[in-house]
C-alpha cells in the first residue's frame, strides 16, 4: 500500500514570496490533515478535511494560508505572502475516517523562508 | 497553554533495558491516545494507541499504560534496541480526529 506522498521535499523562498505544497493521501482515506512542525515542537494542526469539506481550520492563519482538497483526494496548501516565522516542516497526514484511528504521515516539506 | 505535555526532552537507556516515556494531558475530553516515532527527515510513524476504555495496550515490545484519573500515559519499550533511537511523540484526540501532539522525547538507546 502506497503511503502519503508529499512534494516538494524542500523549498527555500524569500519572505513575501508565495509557495505551494501538494499532498496525495493514502487511497480510500476520507480524512486529510495539514500539520506545521516548527523545530523543537510537536506537529500543530493547521486544517482538517473530511472528504472535500473543512472540519477544522481554527488554527490556520487565514490571512496568508489557504488550503483546498479538490474531489476529496489530493490537497494543496498555499502560503502567500510568506513570513520568516513560517519556516517549518509541513506535514500532510490521512486517516481512514474521522476519529479514533491513527493518522498516517507523509515525509513532509521542509520550508525555509529567508 | 499546552494540552499535551512531555516533560522529558531526552532519555538515554542501555540496550536491553526498559525505556519509559511519559506524557501528561490536561483536557479531560481527550479519549484516544497515540504514540508516534519519528526519525530525522521522515514523517512521524504510528506506533501504538489506546482508548480511554482501556488502561493498557500491548504490541510486541511496546506497551502503553493509561491512568485517566491522573491524566497520564506512558510508553514502555522492553527490551530497548539501538534501532528504537528516535523522537517519540505522544498525541491525544477524540471523535473529531484532530490530534494534539506533545513536544516529543528524544530516546537514545546505547549498545
Amino acid at each position: 500500500e502506497a503511503g502519503v506522498a508529499q512534494s516538494p521535499r524542500y523549498k527555500i523562498i524569500e519572505k513575501r514570496q508565495s509557495v505551494a505544497f501538494w499532498c496525495n493521501p493514502i487511497s480510500g482515506h476520507a480524512t486529510l490533515y495539514w500539520y506545521q512542525q516548527i523545530l523543537g515542537q510537536g506537529p500543530k494542526l493547521l486544517i482538517q478535511f473530511q472528504n472535500n469539506g473543512v472540519v477544522d481550520d481554527s488554527q490556520l492563519p487565514k490571512d496568508r494560508f489557504s488550503a483546498e482538497r479538490l474531489k476529496g483526494v489530493d490537497s494543496t496548501l498555499k502560503i502567500q505572502p510568506a513570513k520568516l516565522e513560517d519556516s517549518a516542516v509541513y506535514l500532510c497526514a490521512s486517516s481512514l475516517h474521522q476519529g479514533y484511528t491513527e493518522a498516517f504521515f507523509g515525509q513532509g516539506t521542509r520550508l525555509t523562508v529567508v | 497553554d499546552q494540552q499535551v505535555k512531555q516533560n522529558s526532552p531526552s532519555l538515554s537507556v542501555q540496550e536491553g533495558r526498559i525505556s519509559i516515556l511519559n506524557c501528561d494531558y490536561t483536557n479531560s475530553m481527550f479519549d484516544y491516545f497515540l504514540w508516534y516515532k519519528k526519525y530525522p527527515a521522515e514523517g512521524p510513524t504510528f506506533l501504538i494507541s489506546i482508548s480511554s476504555i482501556k488502561d493498557k495496550n500491548e504490541d510486541g515490545r511496546f506497551t502503553v499504560f493509561l491512568n485517566k484519573s491522573a491524566k497520564h500515559l506512558s510508553l514502555h519499550i522492553v527490551p530497548s534496541q539501538p534501532g528504537d533511537s528516535a523522537v517519540y511523540f505522544c498525541a491525544a484526540g477524540g471523535s473529531q480526529g484532530n490530534l494534539i501532539f506533545g513536544k516529543g522525547t528524544k530516546l537514545s538507546v546505547k549498545p
